[in-house]
């Protein structure tokens, strides 16, 4: 079956710029993970989605970083004026229910190169 | 503040060998631990778990164990083989069935050589 597809897989961006990176969940699964990974600070938590309840948006390190998620499926996380040190791997997770029990599935990651 | 500590950072075993990786936190409120294994160019998939009411959990030759009372786990990799060569990642959860997300700790780059 399908699993969590991220796009695009690389994007290669000018410092100042705006980028978006898509995220398509595993068809059911209602929670969906975004996670940053990159060499100084390993995986990291950023947003999180489940059903039609209010995202927890605790990790995101800056105000310049905005998620949404459409019908309960897709998501889309937003970098508005990107900085060099947003310059890491996004990567994407879903599962069937919210609870530590339910495996989180990951996508293949967006790398994002900020020059 | 790394909440979950994650040693040794690369690791190089022959094959045959055991394979062995330590985690340590901080926060007692973790109830869930899970490992994942990582390789180039594809994201965490998910190896094994354990909840901190069993000491040590099994499935074919990936064995977590877990001690509650020093607030650590280790993951063992029994016959090691080349194909095991990737990146394993410890991580926690609190379940509150709000936002169960993974605290990660930095990584262990495997090598297993011939």
């Amino acid at each position: 079956g399908a699993g969590v597809s991220q796009s695009p897989s690389n994007k290669v961006t000018e410092k100042g710029k705006d980028v978006e990176l898509r995220c398509d969940p595993i068809s059911g699964h209602t929670a969906l993970y975004w996670y940053r990974q990159s060499l100084g600070q390993g995986l990291e938590f950023l947003i999180y989605f489940q059903g039609n309840s209010a995202p927890d948006k605790s990790g995101l390190p800056s105000d310049r970083f905005s998620a949404e998620r459409t019908g309960g499926s897709v998501s889309t996380l937003t970098i508005q004026r990107t900085q060099q040190e947003d310059s890491a791997v996004y990567l994407c997770a879903s599962s069937s229910k919210p609870g530590a029990g339910y495996e989180q599935y990951f996508g293949p990651g967006t790398r994002l190169t900020v020059t | 503040q790394q909440q979950v500590k994650q040693s040794p950072q690369s690791l190089i075993v022959q094959k045959g060998g055991i394979s062995i990786i330590n985690c340590a936190y901080e926060n007692t409120a973790f109830d869930y631990f899970p490992w994942y294994q990582q390789f180039p160019g594809k994201g965490p998939a998910l190896l094994i778990a354990i909840r901190p009411d069993v000491s040590e959990k099994k499935e074919g030759r990936f064995t977590i164990s877990f001690n509650k009372s020093a607030k650590q786990f280790s993951l063992h990799i029994m016959d090691s083989q080349p194909g095991d060569s990737a990146t394993y990642f410890c991580a926690a959860v609190i379940s509150n069935f709000g936002n169960e997300k993974l605290t990660f700790g930095t990584g262990t780059r495997l090598t297993i050589i011939p």
